[in-house]
């Protein structure tokens, strides 16, 4: 089965730093482009950074550009966001998904990032 | 900055045919933004739909279908259902790895 787990979400003060882990199965990880795609409380969806299927190229939405980095590892089939420099309007759900055909076929359950004080 | 542009809302009576669709702030959405759909009930994950247009994801019913109408993206849902009523997202591929969604059609079935 074709499946993504994340985790790593949870509760942290504007500042400091959380980092997402997705956790890959059922296809051929090093074979396909990955994304983060997060949701605020009651908003919708925004494509928060994409990476190529080596990890040679990587691009963000400009909200977040020089606080988080997304990278993957092949070897484990994972896929990882590093958030810095929280802010309250980073709160959001954040799914993993994978790239296919120019869109995200194949969604996680998606893991629960609250910035808060 | 490029705002992709959807209904806020919509409604349809069971066994209805509705179009959603999907838009550009300036100019005219065309195949080579390679539009996609996205189907979300509250609490879940989305659930891909269409891509490419007008590719149904696996196990999407055919009365879901997608197309380019003058110069929007379309969603068509012939013969809704109940447990169709859901939020429908677009999104359009701008290149250089940049996705934009849309802001979302909460479509209710009554």
């Amino acid at each position: 089965e074709v499946q993504l787990v994340e985790s790593g979400g949870g509760l942290v003060q504007p500042g400091g730093s959380l980092r997402l882990s997705c956790a890959a199965s059922g296809f051929t990880f090093s074979g396909y482009w990955m994304s983060w795609v997060r949701q605020a409380p009651g908003k919708g969806l925004e494509r928060v950074a994409n990476i190529r299927k080596d990890g040679s190229e990587k691009y963000y939405v400009d909200s977040v550009k020089g606080r988080f980095t997304i990278s993957r590892d092949n070897a484990e089939n994972s896929l990882f966001l590093q958030m810095n420099s929280l802010r309250a309007e980073d709160t959001a759900v954040y799914y993993c998904a994978r790239l296919d055909w120019n869109a995200f076929d194949i969604w996680g359950q998606g893991t629960k990032v609250t910035v808060s004080s | 900055q490029t705002v992709v542009t959807q209904e806020p809302s919509f409604s349809v009576s069971p066994g209805g045919t509705v179009t959603l669709t999907c838009g550009l702030s300036s100019g005219s959405v065309s195949t080579s933004y390679y539009p996609s759909w996205y189907q979300q009930t509250p609490g879940q994950a989305p659930r891909t739909l269409i891509y490419t247009t007008d590719t149904r994801s696996y196990g999407v019913p055919d009365r879901f279908s997608g197309s380019i109408l003058g110069k929007k993206a379309a969603l068509t849902i012939t013969g809704a259902q109940a447990d169709d009523e859901s939020d429908y997202y677009c999104a359009l591929y701008m290149g250089s790895g940049t996705w934009v969604f849309g802001g979302g059609t909460k479509l209710t079935v009554l």
